[in-house]
Order: structure tokens, then C-alpha cells, then sequence
């Protein structure tokens, strides 16, 4: 399969624990994206990489978030001192930027946090 | 910033009719729309994109349409089938290759 994985698909911690998330983009792909869905709502933007470069962040990744694409190809996502309300799907996507599709963006089947 | 709108939140058809989903988006930028099927506890899959120099698209039994002027996009499934039943997600992007999505539209097909 040479989709978007995500590693782990569940993780399950306790309030004040840190934890990380791998991504693995589609070979090839430059553009690398994180996004977070909470239930019964649309995924919604955290960050995105180009190549190794982070090129944007949204208001939504708190302090408590870090990201990074060290060698432009997988993507960690660290969330340090977990709260409760940070329990939701964590969605990798990747795209390729001057490719035949510009802007495609496909998904992984994310890592879903709960934090007790 | 980018705003869309999704409508109906939740749809049930008979397996064999229609179905319809409407969507808005408030960013006159925006040039690029998806449409992601998300099945239970998997990510989003895209199933239908259509930019802004095109007013519809088909595939197969999947079509979507783009209204500029009204910033209103529809997708439409035709003879709908149990495996469509999912949450299909509606999304808008301005080019910076952010996409924003709508909340979803939970899609019933009754037997």
C-alpha cells in the first residue's frame, strides 16, 4: 500500500503525559499536512510542511503543540502536557505541489487520541 | 477567512434514489472543492474535486456542480447504493492548498 500511514492509529493517555505521532506521506509528495476532527465535525487545519520547511500554523496549535518534517519525507506531532480537550482524530495528508494534481490532498486513517 | 456551509447535517435516501448535498463558501478566492467520504474510524477519502474553471463534473454515479456567482456547490449521487452510506465532507480552497471543510453530512441509504 503506498497510501498516507499513521502510526500509532490509537492512543489512549493520561491527562499531563506527552505523546507523539508519526506520518508517512505518499512517496514523493512535498506537501505534508496535519489536521484534527473532533466528533461530529470537519477535519480542521493545524499545520503544513513543505519539503522540511513549516509554513504555516494555525491559531488551533497551542504551545503545547510542536511539528516537524526533519528530513522533508515523515512528519512527527507531539502534543506535551495532553489536557482532555485535546481527545480527538489526528489526520495526516499529503500532496504533491506542481504535480499533475495541485492541491489533491490525501488522508491517512489517523491516530485517534483519547486523553483520561 | 475561508467559511463553508453544509446542509443537509444528516440525509436518508432509498436505496436506488438520489441524493443531494449543498454546500457554500463565503472566500470569493476560493478555486478548488472537494469532496472527502469518510467511513467510521478511517480518514477522509476523496471522492470528487472540481476548481473554479469548471462548472460541473461526473464520475460514474458521482457528480458535483459549481454556482461562482452564488459560491454554492452541490455534490449529487445517483442510484445510491448500502456501501455510500458515510459522512461526506464538502471543502473550499483558496490556492494556498489550506482546506477549509463544512461539518459533514451523515448519508443513510434505507433497504
Amino acid at each position: 500500500d503506498t497510501g498516507v500511514s499513521q502510526d500509532p492509529r490509537h492512543k489512549i493517555t493520561k491527562r499531563g503525559q506527552n505523546v507523539t505521532f508519526r506520518c508517512d506521506p505518499i512517496s514523493e509528495h512535498n506537501r505534508l499536512y496535519w489536521y484534527r476532527q473532533t466528533l461530529g465535525q470537519g477535519p480542521e487545519f493545524l499545520t503544513y510542511f513543505q519539503n522540511e520547511a513549516q509554513l504555516e500554523k494555525s491559531r488551533l496549535l497551542s504551545d503545547r503543540f510542536s511539528a516537524e518534517r526533519p528530513k522533508g519525507s515523515f512528519s512527527t506531532l507531539e502534543i506535551q502536557r495532553t489536557e482532555q480537550g485535546d481527545s480527538a482524530m489526528y489526520l495526516c495528508a499529503s500532496s504533491l505541489l506542481g504535480g499533475g494534481h495541485t492541491d489533491t490532498q490525501y488522508f491517512g486513517p489517523g491516530t485517534r487520541l483519547t486523553v483520561l | 477567512g475561508e467559511n463553508v456551509e453544509q446542509h443537509p447535517s444528516t440525509l436518508s435516501v432509498q436505496e436506488g434514489d438520489s441524493a443531494v448535498i449543498k454546500c457554500t463558501y463565503s472566500d470569493s478566492a476560493s478555486n478548488y472543492f472537494p469532496w472527502y467520504k469518510q467511513e467510521l474510524g478511517k480518514g477522509p477519502q476523496l471522492i470528487i474535486d472540481i476548481r473554479s474553471n469548471v462548472g460541473e463534473k461526473k464520475d460514474q454515479r458521482i457528480a458535483v456542480t459549481l454556482n461562482k456567482t452564488a459560491k454554492h456547490f452541490s455534490l449529487h449521487i445517483t442510484e445510491t447504493q448500502p456501501e455510500d452510506s458515510a459522512v461526506y465532507f464538502c471543502a473550499a480552497s483558496s490556492g494556498d492548498d489550506k482546506i477549509i471543510f463544512g461539518k459533514g453530512t451523515r448519508l443513510h441509504i434505507l433497504p
